[in-house]
């Protein structure tokens, strides 16, 4: 299988306050992972590319010192949505691709999602 | 600029008839192509690709996707729709020489099936 958890799945917080998502590949390795944010009934916006050991590519007009993104091993990635804000307020979604997978395969893995309500 | 259209916001169809979500792109090269399907507050669940081969694909929960080159498209079919299929489908697609991955997605179709 490929199954890819997120956590929490469900926070709400305080305006000012920092709230860290995690995102794990349970049982394959993950040399990239995506994080999207999506609005209610609308799009995937994608936010980064995170990449195991380096420091991950932000599309543009996503704030990198907002939106941190640690990809510390192979099967976890984590934003932290520093000084949240009730705009913030999304639902989070990431993504994994399989170590070793041909690029032509890019078949994306995606977690069940956050939504993070900011108060 | 690469782009992913589903015109349709929403599609509503009764139980038992055929249903197609559509989706056409403008990217360069011969794209790879993928459907998702999203539940309430879920992720996205993937539903079928076309990579290569036969144009018609076959996937998940009875499914399938045509891939027309000259048209550009590749709409989702299934012969019989269910209520269990109401959901939010997306298109998506990678150009060939895409670096990275990433994944370009259409704007989503809300899929109603009626009993």
């Amino acid at each position: 299988g490929a199954v890819v958890s997120q956590h929490p799945s469900r926070v709400i917080c305080k305006s000012g306050t920092s709230v860290k998502i995690e995102c794990r590949s349970l049982d394959f390795q993950a040399t990239t992972m995506f994080w999207y944010r999506q609005f209610p009934k609308k799009s995937l916006m994608l936010m980064a590319t995170s990449n195991e050991g380096s420091k991950a590519t932000y599309e543009q007009g996503v704030e990198k010192d907002k939106f941190l993104i640690n990809h510390a091993s192979l099967t976890l990635s984590t934003l932290t949505v520093t000084s949240a804000h009730p705009e913030d307020s999304s639902f989070y979604i990431c993504s994994a691709r399989k170590l070793g997978q041909a690029s032509s395969y890019n078949e994306q893995f995606f977690g069940p999602g956050t939504r993070l309500t900011v108060l | 600029a690469q782009s992913v259209a589903q015109p349709e916001d929403q599609v509503n169809v009764a139980e038992g008839n055929p249903l197609t979500v559509k989706c056409t792109y403008s990217v360069s090269g011969n794209p790879y192509l993928f459907w998702y399907v999203q539940y309430p507050n879920r992720g996205l669940q993937f539903l079928l690709k076309y990579i290569t081969g036969d144009n018609l694909v076959k996937g998940s929960y009875g499914f399938e996707a045509e891939f027309n080159k000259s048209q550009t498209s590749f709409h989702l079919k299934k012969p019989s729709a269910l209520v269990s299929d109401s959901a939010l489908y997306f298109c998506a697609v990678r150009p060939l020489y895409n670096q990275g991955g990433k994944l370009i997605f259409g704007q989503g179709t809300e899929l109603s099936v009626k009993p």
